[in-house]
């Protein structure tokens, strides 16, 4: 079974700087899915980003990018010119390649300060 | 808006009551789940669907039952509640079983069985 391991349970960051959250897992596949996933405090669960194991290009998407560090089995997502508005939990999650299981971490807690 | 919507949004439960949350998906997706989140332990996957009249048992099925008679909704029922089944319920949909598109996630229902 797959395993996603989030070892920052709160971080903080002043508004404007930069932070980074980690993320490892543990699987034995070799072709699998990679998510980021923003909860607000709205509850609403909101897609990131995502990158596929096969593709060495990290994902990026505006002020969010990852570094995906295959052999490592670590995914780490980067928010640039942080705003208040992301001040969230963020969930990393493991998708298999069947894609039948969608394994999440335990999250992090991420407080932007003004 | 087009989406995934859950009801109720809010329930207090006895201990050994039933009942039943409907999640309701009008994108035309194939695929459901049914996720529970849990303090510091991210979401686990109930129970999922691949398509109109199947399902199939995620990491915690026990103690709970789904059923999928039409494409767009996604019923998770709980026969007889225990306290162990306090948490919030989230149900998801997606395009592609590996999440291409990723999933999207209704606003949640929290549970309370006393």
């Amino acid at each position: 079974a797959q395993t996603v391991t989030q070892s920052q349970p709160e971080m903080s960051v002043q508004e404007a700087e930069t932070v980074t959250l980690s993320c490892t897992y543990d699987t034995s596949e070799n072709n699998y899915y990679l998510f980021w996933y923003k909860q607000p405090p709205s509850r609403q669960m909101i897609l990131v980003i995502r990158q596929e194991a096969y593709k060495q290009q990290n994902a990026t998407e505006n002020r969010f990018s990852v570094n995906f560090q295959k052999a490592a089995k670590s995914f780490s997502l980067k928010i640039s010119d942080s705003q208040l508005g992301d001040t969230a939990m963020y969930f990393c999650a493991f998708m298999n390649n069947a894609g039948n299981m969608l394994t999440f971490g335990g999250g992090t807690r991420l407080m932007v300060k003004p | 808006n087009a989406g995934v919507t859950q009801t109720p949004k809010f329930r207090v439960l006895k201990t050994g009551q039933s009942m039943t949350l409907l999640c309701a998906q009008d994108m035309n997706h194939e695929y459901m789940y049914w996720y529970r989140q849990d303090p510091g332990m991210g979401l686990r996957l109930i129970h999922y669907s691949v398509g109109e009249g199947t399902t199939a048992k995620g990491e915690v099925p026990d103690g709970y039952n789904v059923s999928r008679l039409k494409k767009q909704n996604f019923l998770l029922g709980l026969e007889s509640a225990a306290p162990s089944q306090t948490s919030v319920y989230f149900c998801a949909s997606s395009y592609s079983l590996q999440g291409q598109s990723g999933y999207t996630f209704g606003s949640g229902t929290r549970l309370t069985v006393v």
